[in-house]
């Protein structure tokens, strides 16, 4: 069964020093999701990608967070430079159809990121 | 802004028993979707079961089923015979087409069964 990949899976790093996470979507998904998960709450997205075009990037922290998905297939989130608060676990989803719809979402394992 | 609220941080089941999981929320909107999301320790979330809101019957999904009480704006998810690896925390969602369909999560319940 197709998965989506998420890489790394546990990253720890020091404040000010600069963190990408890459994610693999379900091969032909064309909606790619990034949340955000603080321990013990709900995810929150961060960005959400249709192809290559980024849909909505509304609640991404421009100043530090990044993200492309340059050829409408895989993604890279980064934070530069990352901050204690950045400590969260960053998931990716991928959905079959243009603009998500009635689609399910499908998640990656996350990536688990610390900040000392 | 939508949002969504499950009231309950923890519950406990014993095996082979039902429990329900409470999720309320707030929407001026008509048309939207609504899920439970299961996420268990280390391993990524899995969608348990989903339901549309021009859709009156509620949906099932094996042991699982929901009561979707639009008027309430209540989606409550009932687990019958509850098995150990129903241990998760649950979340439920909202989406629709305003935000691009991304989901719109509860804070999450934390589902203990106990053998």
């Amino acid at each position: 069964e197709a998965e989506v990949a998420q890489s790394p899976r546990y990253k720890i790093t020091e404040k000010s020093q600069a963190v990408a996470f890459w994610c693999d979507p379900i091969s032909g998904h064309a909606t790619l999701y990034w949340y955000r998960q603080i321990l013990g709450q709900g995810p929150e997205l961060l960005v959400q990608f249709q192809d290559e075009s980024v849909v909505d990037d509304s609640q991404l922290p421009k100043d530090r967070f990044s993200a492309e998905r340059l050829k409408g297939v895989d993604s890279t989130l980064k934070i530069q430079p990352a901050e204690l608060g950045d400590s969260a676990m960053y998931l990716c989803a991928s959905s079959p159809g243009k603009w998500g719809g009635t689609d399910t979402q499908y998640f990656g394992p996350g990536t688990r990121l610390t900040v000392l | 802004a939508q949002t969504v609220t499950q009231s309950q941080p923890e519950m406990s089941v014993q095996e082979a028993e039902t429990v329900t999981l409470s999720c309320t929320y707030d929407t001026s909107e008509s048309d939207y979707y609504l899920f439970w999301y299961k996420q268990p320790p280390s391993r990524q979330m899995i969608l348990v079961i989903r339901q549309e809101a021009y859709k009156q019957q509620n949906a099932t999904e094996n042991r699982f089923s929901v009561n979707f009480q639009k008027a309430a704006k209540s989606f409550s998810l009932k687990i019958s015979d509850s098995q150990l690896g129903d241990a998760a925390m649950y979340f439920c969602a909202y989406s629709n087409s305003n935000s691009g369909y991304a989901l719109n999560f509860g804070k999450g319940t934390s589902l203990l069964v106990t053998p």
